[in-house]
């Protein structure tokens, strides 16, 4: 139990397109979903956390209106990186919570910006 | 400031052999502590959640140890196989809602 996914695993897109990367909880619904990314050799760093039906809170430094987030189910979770960059380059990470404690991470996402 | 901090930072072993990575942290409130496998280009496992009130978790050749007084937690993975190889992230719950991760460590079994 508590399978999380995403998709797609990896992508490639030319700098100024925009991409989404979707999460989903396959055999629980999730109240919160998070966000986070990795850069190589560090560690997972937060972005957002999104509660069902409402606005994602953002962490210090992340840019809200680059980082477009809906969670518009219990089990959806979107994540829309806008007008990507090269340095957007990353590991994108969600997970699902069925509380604060309890997260179940997805696999990633890979995201090369040309 | 919360922090989690994870050594060694990379760490390479023969197979079948033991080791003991390291994590110690300054979150408080502390409420548990987790220790994730992650292999490359994938998200974290979870190998063992312990609260403070707990000593030793193990699951399966991982053990995991804590110290609540001194702050301090180990996993220990005996007789290493090669499938071990990845990276092992020390993860503190605070009360303040928010996972505080360390830098984890590399670990690389070889033959």
């Amino acid at each position: 139990g508590a399978v999380v996914s995403q998709h797609p695993s990896w992508v490639i897109c030319k700098s100024g397109t925009s991409v989404k990367i979707e999460c989903r909880s396959l055999d629980f619904q999730a109240t919160t979903m998070f966000w986070y990314r990795q850069f190589p050799k560090q560690s997972l760093m937060l972005m957002a956390t999104s509660n069902e039906g409402s606005k994602a809170t953002y962490e210090q430094g992340v840019e809200k209106d680059k980082f477009l987030i809906n969670h518009a189910s219990l089990t959806l979770s979107t994540l829309t990186v806008t007008s990507a960059h090269p340095e957007d380059s990353s590991f994108y990470i969600c997970s699902a919570g069925l509380g604060q404690e309890t997260q179940y991470f997805g696999p990633g996402t890979r995201l090369l910006v040309l | 400031k919360n922090q989690v901090e994870q050594s060694p930072q990379s760490l390479i072993i023969l197979e079948g052999k033991n080791c003991t990575l390291q994590c110690n942290y300054t979150v408080s409130p502390f409420s548990n502590l987790r220790w994730y496998k992650q292999d490359t280009g994938r998200g974290p496992v979870s190998l063992t959640i312990m609260t403070f009130s707990e000593n030793t978790k193990s699951n399966g050749r991982y053990t995991a140890t804590l110290d609540a007084d001194t702050k301090q937690s180990s996993l220990h993975i005996t007789a290493s196989q090669l499938s071990d190889s990845a990276s092992y992230i020390c993860v503190v719950y605070g009360n303040t809602g928010k996972l505080i991760f360390g830098q984890g460590t590399t670990l690389q079994v070889k033959p």
